[in-house]
């Protein structure tokens, strides 16, 4: 059965650091991989989609990674500012279905 | 522009009421979820579909039923609602493959006293 696991559960730092998220999954037989960005009393928002083929995917201030054979992601913020403050979501898609991570949740102060 | 929509928004029920949460996507994709989220337990997978008559059961799936009659619809049934079915739920939906991602739902919060 996969699992994703992300850590840290909980990060709190001043405005302008570069961070790292990292998500962790058992099963290496996936289709693909999905960050998500969750707003407070919000839904879902999907930030970046990383092919199972793929090492790497930009957009903007983030990068995500995926290392399939180790079974790893992380998502990197560069330069963070407040508005980034959220609860990130990792999501691993085998079979066509989305199992995922519980969650980052990161606050950024000014 | 193509959306995914829940309704309602926001529900009060009493235990033991039937409800239906319901969401329509005019993506036209195969694919579509439902999902509930919980403090502690994160998102998890109710029941889902991969096409009109199909259904399938995720890992929390007693006391739910959905039903497919068309390719836009997948509403959510709580038979007997419980008040452990309290939660947010989300409703998603894909075109399926190893290339796609997923599309979510702006949520439905359900209160069940």
């Amino acid at each position: 059965k996969q699992e994703v696991t992300q850590i840290p559960a909980a990060l709190s730092v001043p405005e302008g650091e570069n961070l790292v998220l990292n998500c962790s999954f058992t099963d290496s037989a996936i289709y693909n991989l999905q960050w998500f960005r969750q707003d407070p009393g919000k839904g879902l928002t999907s930030l970046l989609l990383i092919q199972s083929s793929q090492r790497e995917q930009t957009s903007g201030r983030l990068n995500a990674s995926l290392d399939k054979s180790s079974g790893r992601s992380t998502l990197y913020i560069a330069a963070s500012q407040p508005g980034d403050s959220a609860t990130y979501l990792c999501a691993v898609s085998d079979t066509d279905k989305l199992i995922f991570g519980t969650g980052t949740r990161l606050q950024v102060f000014p | 522009d193509a959306e995914i929509t829940q309704s309602p928004r926001h529900k009060i029920t009493e235990t033991g009421r039937q409800v239906t949460l319901a969401c329509h996507q005019t993506w036209n994709h195969n694919n579509m979820f439902w999902y509930r989220q919980d403090l502690g337990h994160g998102l998890r997978l109710i029941h889902y579909s991969y096409g009109v008559q199909d259904t399938n059961k995720g890992e929390v799936s007693d006391g739910y039923s959905v039903s497919r009659s068309n390719t836009e619809d997948l509403p959510l049934t709580l038979e007997s609602a419980a008040s452990s079915q309290t939660s947010v739920y989300f409703c998603a939906s894909s075109p399926g493959g190893r290339t796609n991602g997923y599309t979510f739902g702006s949520g439905t919060r359900l209160t069940v006293v």
